[in-house]
């Protein structure tokens, strides 16, 4: 069974930084892209950030670019994004998603539950 | 800016068939976007439904089908049950970023 657990989320002062994970398992972590997606509260889903399954490739949306991090360890079966100069706009629940990449597909197939990052003072 | 637009609301009687759409404000959605949709209760982690336009998931019921429609992309529920009331949720890929439509809230009465 495909699990995705996140972890990390907190309150946190504008300006400050946190750091979140995402346990991987039931998967071959390695063989898989990833993306983080957040959801503010009462609003829609905005895509955050990719990684592919090597690291070799990174995307970013333009709202974060430049302050957060996405990176991965294939050997802990983990997932992070780390999150600085955060501001009250990004408060939202994080979601790590698996992504399928193949010829044919470009999709999220499993999502974890999530992880609330509050940024206010 | 990549805007990705569905409808607010919509509301279908059980039993009935309705389509939710998802438009691009850069042009005519294709295959090429891989559209994907996803379903989202309250309180719960969205799931995956369709993916690149019409692929179903193990996990899809039978009647949800997604297309593409006059250059938008398509969810059509069948035979709509009152489990179905949910937030809709298209996303389409714009070549190295993401980018998620408003989300329908669909209600079932």
């Amino acid at each position: 069974e495909v699990q995705l657990v996140e972890s990390g989320g907190g309150l946190v002062q504008p300006g400050g930084s946190l750091r979140l994970s995402c346990a991987a398992s039931g998967f071959t972590f390695s063989s898989h892209s990833m993306n983080w997606v957040r959801q503010a509260p009462g609003k829609g889903l905005e895509w955050v950030s990719y990684i592919s399954s090597s690291s070799s490739t990174i995307y970013y949306a333009d709202s974060v670019k430049g302050r957060f991090t996405i990176s991965r360890d294939n050997a802990k079966n983990s997932l992070y994004l780390q999150m600085n100069s955060l501001r009250a706009e990004d408060t939202a629940l994080y979601y790590c998603a698996r992504v399928v990449v193949t010829d044919r597909r470009l999709d999220i197939d499993y999502w974890g539950q999530g992880t609330l990052v509050t940024v206010s003072s | 800016q990549t805007v990705v637009t569905q409808e607010p609301s919509l509301t279908v009687s059980p039993g009935g068939t309705v389509t939710l759409t998802c438009t691009s404000n850069t042009g005519a959605v294709t295959s090429g976007y891989y559209p994907n949709w996803f379903q989202q209760k309250p309180g719960q982690a969205p799931r995956a439904l369709i993916y690149s336009t019409s692929n179903k998931h193990s996990w899809t019921p039978a009647r949800f089908s997604g297309s593409l429609l006059g250059g938008k992309a398509a969810l059509t529920l069948s035979g709509v049950q009152p489990e179905d009331e949910a937030e809709y949720y298209c996303l389409l890929y714009y070549g190295g970023a993401w980018v998620f439509g408003g989300g329908t809230k669909l209600t079932v009465l």
